[in-house]
């Protein structure tokens, strides 16, 4: 079944850890993208792809870095988790041509 | 201003009502997207609109162009349809028209 995976689903981690958030979508989508959520606050764009070894920031400036190396895996990596970066993180693909977006179910993130 | 706003933030239904959610936008757009979250945080997509209207079960998604208007109605609600819906669209043309730009939410509760 065509889907798209975020792990971990939660994840509590101390100040100064680099973690990663990982994002796989069995699609075949060219175009991948995270978002960032405050609690009761709309997405906003951090980082996206439009396909392998494309990468760009998004709207809201972010510490975090994203790499597509592969079509299916668009990693989000932390290198020093800071109390600032609590929040939600969803990642979305959606196919070249301007179809519909597929969402992850989110990883929320707590940095103590 | 936002670019996307929806109306009302917060909706308090009894089971069985008939629920509309607005959307208003201000820039133009090559597809509107109506999402639904819930409270675990995961996003599932509901309709893409360019034109007219579609339906899928209780619910119904409309859309007018000209007046740059899309409304989400749902017949018959039920308490499992109590989750946050989102308004988001996709600019038809300059930076970012694969992106999608999102509304702030409308959080509903169907009453029992």
């Amino acid at each position: 079944e065509a889907d798209i995976y975020q792990t971990p689903r939660y994840l509590v981690i101390g100040t100064g850890k680099k973690i990663t958030l990982e994002c796989s979508q069995t699609m075949g989508h060219d175009k991948m993208y995270w978002y960032q959520q405050d609690p009761g606050m709309e997405l906003h764009l951090i980082h996206y792809s439009y396909g392998v070894n494309s990468t760009e920031k998004g709207d809201l400036s972010s510490e975090s870095t994203v790499s597509r190396i592969r079509t299916e895996h668009f990693p989000l990596t932390l290198e020093s988790a800071r109390p600032s970066h609590t929040s939600q993180y969803l990642c979305a693909s959606s196919p070249n041509g301007g179809g519909g977006y597929t969402f992850g179910s989110g990883t929320r993130l707590t940095v103590v | 201003k936002n670019e996307v706003e929806q109306s009302p933030q917060n909706l308090t239904a009894q089971e069985g009502e008939f629920i509309t959610i607005n959307c208003s936008y201000s820039v133009g757009i090559s597809a509107l997207h109506w999402l639904q979250q819930h409270p675990g945080g995961g996003i599932v997509s509901l309709f893409m609109l360019s034109s007219g209207k579609k339906k899928h079960g209780r619910l119904i998604a409309t859309i007018n162009i000209q007046e740059k208007h899309s409304s989400l109605h749902i017949t018959a609600s039920h308490p499992r349809d109590s989750a946050v819906y989102i308004c988001a669209v996709r600019r038809n043309s300059g930076a970012g028209s694969y992106q999608l730009t999102f509304g702030k939410g409308t959080k509903l509760s169907v009453i029992p």
